[in-house]
Order: structure tokens, then C-alpha cells, then sequence
């Protein structure tokens, strides 16, 4: 069974541009959370979708955007790059039913993001 | 809002050597999930162990347990008979139960670099 992929592993972009990353989660896993990976934050939660519908969003600013395909796929968008949104991003997937087991996220190994 | 505070940024021990991994949260819930996620140098997060809060009994993954005190709100992790490949930050991490398909949402501590020296 592949785990979740996450597509570019690395990615280098200027000031001002826009980027998309993209998850494939584990097959048969309907939720996919995304987080923001720094050393001065930690780990951070972005937004969390479910059958194509964001259930949850973190503290972010409005340039973080995201969404999810019908075959649970998820992008996540970062308009006007700033210097700071340099991170690992890390997608998780999960069953998403109900108790412990069906609740584990399984992580990606990350998208390097370098602003320049 | 739920907070996760893991008071050691670094500890180091010698292969084959038991360590123990701090960690303190605040919640007002009464139930809730608990983790520890291991991050090795390839940066896939891999999760150690788990526990759920209504359980009084404390979790075990072979070399791995965890002393979980509920009253005190905290959930520390043991690694016993440390390995090389244990080398790793080790985060700990909170989670509200998803009752009907809640969103989720996993809040993390700050994480403890542990490395494991031959």
C-alpha cells in the first residue's frame, strides 16, 4: 500500500510569486491535513479537508489556500511568497471514521520550500 | 486552546541506554488522544505510540512506553534499550476526538532532538 506523496520534494521561488504543492493521500483516506514546518514555530496547522470541504483552518493569513479532488488529492496554495513562508510542508491523510485508530495521520516526507 | 510543552530541545545517551522524553499539555477536555511522532533526518514523520485519555492503562510499542498522568497533564515517553536509529526529534502531539467526523487536527509540541551515541 504506497504511503502519502507529496510532490516537489523541493521547491525555490522568488519574492512575490506563487506556489502549489500537491498530496496524494493513502488510498482510502478521505481527510488530508496540511502543516507548516519551521525552526522558530514548530509545527503548525494549516487546514484540514474532507471530501472536498475544508472542516478546519489554522491561524494563517488569507495567501494560504487550499483544496481537495474528488478522488481526495489535495493542493495547497501560496500566493505573494514571502520571505518567512519558507518551510517544510508536511501532508498528513487519515480514515477520518471515528476512534484512536481511524484518526492516525499518516505523514508525507514534506515539500522543502526555499523564498529567495 | 490546547497547548503542548516539551521542555527538553536536545538529550543525548549511549546505545543500549533508557531515556525519557517530557511532555506537558493544557485542555480543558476530558477526552483526547495523545502521540509521540519520531523525525529522523529524512523527515517523515512516523508515529512511535499512542494513547487515548479515557484509558488509565499506559501504552506500549515494544522498546517504547508511556507514563501518562492525566491529573498532571502530562505524558512522557521512554525508549528503553536505545538504538542508533532511534537518533531522531521526537515530537509529542494532542488531538480532540473526532465524535462525528470532526475536522482533525494534531497540536504539537516544539520537539526534543534525541540522539543516541555508540
Amino acid at each position: 500500500k504506497a504511503g502519502v506523496t507529496q510532490t516537489p520534494r523541493y521547491l525555490i521561488k522568488t519574492r512575490g510569486q506563487q506556489v502549489t504543492l500537491s498530496c496524494s493521500p493513502i488510498s482510502g483516506h478521505r481527510s488530508v491535513s496540511w502543516y507548516q514546518q519551521t525552526p522558530g514555530q514548530g509545527l503548525q496547522f494549516l487546514f484540514e479537508y474532507f471530501s472536498e470541504t475544508q472542516r478546519n483552518k489554522g491561524n494563517f493569513p488569507g495567501r494560504f489556500s487550499g483544496r481537495q479532488f474528488s478522488n481526495s488529492r489535495s493542493e495547497m496554495n501560496v500566493s505573494t511568497l514571502e520571505l518567512g513562508d519558507s518551510a517544510l510542508y508536511l501532508c498528513a491523510s487519515s480514515l477520518d471514521g471515528t476512534g484512536i485508530l481511524n484518526t492516525e495521520a499518516f505523514f508525507g516526507q514534506g515539500t522543502r520550500l526555499t523564498v529567495v | 486552546a490546547q497547548t503542548v510543552t516539551q521542555s527538553q530541545p536536545e538529550m543525548s545517551v549511549q546505545e543500549a541506554e533508557t531515556v525519557t522524553l517530557s511532555c506537558t499539555y493544557d485542555t480543558s477536555e476530558n477526552n483526547y488522544y495523545l502521540f509521540w511522532y519520531k523525525q529522523p533526518p529524512s523527515r517523515q514523520m512516523i508515529l512511535v505510540i499512542r494513547q487515548e485519555a479515557y484509558k488509565q492503562q499506559n501504552a506500549t510499542e515494544n522498546r517504547f512506553s508511556v507514563n501518562f498522568q492525566k491529573a498532571a497533564k502530562s505524558f512522557s515517553l521512554k525508549i528503553s534499550d536505545s538504538q542508533l536509529g532511534d537518533t531522531a526529534m521526537y515530537f509529542c502531539a494532542f488531538m480532540k476526538p473526532i465524535v462525528i467526523q470532526g475536522a482533525q487536527k494534531l497540536v504539537f509540541g516544539q520537539g526534543t532532538r534525541l540522539t543516541i551515541n555508540p
